[in-house]
């Protein structure tokens, strides 16, 4: 059964520095990895999906990674601004068209 | 206007009453999912639908049923409310021919079972 895990779950950095968030995954059979952000009190807004065959994939100062033979993702934010401040969840899902399986998300917090 | 919406936003019922919960959306995707958020567990899937003919139980479908009226709706009822089931509740689509199948989600109704 897959699982996915989430460290740290708490995270406070002062504005402007770069920082990396990290997703482990027990099941490296995995379809694709998608990195959400969650605002208090709203949904989840998709970041960034990486395909099994991909290694990374970019988007502004968001950069994901994928090592599948290590069972990990990073998702990497380069020069942190306050907006950035949310929930980060990342999510596996194993076979095509079927549920994600989520971490527990880390919080970060990001101070001006 | 929002792709993937739900209502009500915000439920406050009882122990024993039964709720529906809607989501639409207009996206045209054929697939439809719902999935619960507690503290400290994270999301997991209650049901998910391929198409309008295709129903699936998901990790936690115990004291739930779903029912997919169209393309665009999905709806997730609780048949007797238990406080247990309070938590927050997010619909979310996905189109398995385009964009890698990324799930896009809806705002999530916020139920409170007394």
């Amino acid at each position: 059964k897959q699982e996915v895990t989430q460290i740290p779950a708490a995270l406070s950095v002062p504005e402007g520095e770069n920082l990396v968030l990290n997703c482990s995954f027990t099941d490296s059979a995995i379809y694709n990895l998608q990195w959400f952000r969650q605002d208090p009190g709203k949904g989840l807004t998709s970041l960034l999906l990486i395909q099994s065959s991909q290694r990374e994939q970019t988007s502004g100062r968001l950069n994901a990674s994928l090592d599948k033979s290590s069972g990990r993702s990073t998702l990497y934010i380069a020069a942190s601004q306050p907006g950035d401040s949310a929930t980060y969840l990342c999510a596996a899902a194993n076979q095509a068209g079927t549920a994600l399986i989520f971490g527990k998300g880390t919080t970060l917090s990001v101070s001006s | 206007d929002a792709d993937v919406t739900q209502t009500p936003r915000n439920r406050i019922t009882k122990t024993g009453k039964r709720i529906m919960l809607e989501c639409s959306q207009t996206k045209g995707h054929d697939r439809m999912y719902w999935y619960r958020q507690d503290p400290g567990l994270g999301l997991r899937l209650i049901y998910y639908s391929f198409d309008v003919k295709d129903i699936n139980k998901g990790e936690i479908s115990d004291g739930y049923s779903v029912s997919r009226q169209a393309q665009a709706k999905f709806s997730l009822s609780l048949e007797s409310a238990i406080p247990n089931q309070t938590a927050l509740y997010f619909c979310a689509t996905s189109d398995p021919t385009g964009d890698q199948e990324t799930q896009y989600f809806g705002p999530g109704t916020r139920l409170l079972v007394l």
